[in-house]
């Protein structure tokens, strides 16, 4: 089946610094990919999709200038986290569709 | 829009019984798709099962079966023979084909404890 990666699996960063995680299938072309947040026993909430070589479309209430999305490739997309802040510490999870959306195994992003 | 609601928070179930979750939704469109994703401990999404819309024949896969009920708006999901593994929480989710880039509704999850 199809496989996603996220990297890195865990980051912890000072209060203040930008994060970026990297999301890629590494068996199949995505032309899109989604960002999910999730909190602690809840479920997934969308961030943005984002399609390879254009601007990624943001969810209502998601900063767009706080949350940066890049999908250079049809096999890259990446999230920077900018001026973390310890609110913004959750697990993000990144899909890539083929047909249908596989996940990559996620990434716990805590800020101090 | 499309929502999923999913009434029960939290379900267990002894090992090699079955438990059925489940799942309801909203929605004006005609053709779509429905989901099972578990998603245990290591928070991996695993997809489950999947079911179109315009297929009456409910959706197997080994020990897990659905109960689709179009006119009632109903997604069902029935794990036979609880397996320990089986132990997760598990989100329904909905899928628009209009929708570029197939995005998903999820709904709240239900947290499944499987007792030995």
């Amino acid at each position: 089946g199809a496989v996603v990666s996220q990297h890195p699996s865990r980051v912890i960063c000072k209060s203040g610094t930008s994060v970026k995680i990297e999301c890629r299938s590494l068996d199949f072309q995505a032309t899109t990919m989604f960002w999910y947040r999730q909190f602690p026993k809840q479920s997934l909430m969308l961030m943005a999709t984002s399609n390879e070589g254009s601007k990624a479309t943001y969810e209502q209430g998601v900063e767009k200038d706080k949350f940066l999305i890049n999908h250079a490739s049809l096999t890259l997309s990446t999230l920077t986290v900018t001026s973390a802040h310890p609110e913004d510490s959750s697990f993000y999870i990144c899909s890539a569709t083929q047909n249908m959306q596989f996940f990559g195994p996620g990434t716990r992003l805590t800020v101090l | 829009a499309q929502t999923v609601t999913q009434s029960q928070p939290e379900m267990s179930v002894q090992e090699a019984e079955t438990v059925t979750l489940s799942c309801t939704y909203d929605t004006s469109e005609s053709d779509y798709y429905l989901f099972w994703y578990k998603q245990p401990p290591s928070r991996q999404m695993i997809l489950v099962i999947r079911q179109e819309a315009y297929k009456q024949q409910n959706a197997t896969e080994n020990r897990f079966s659905v109960n689709f009920q179009k006119a009632a708006k109903s997604f069902s999901l029935k794990i036979s023979d609880s397996q320990l593994g089986d132990a997760a929480m598990y989100f329904c989710a909905y899928r628009s084909p209009q929708t570029s880039g197939s995005r998903l509704t999820f709904g709240e999850g239900t947290q499944l404890t499987v007792n030995p």
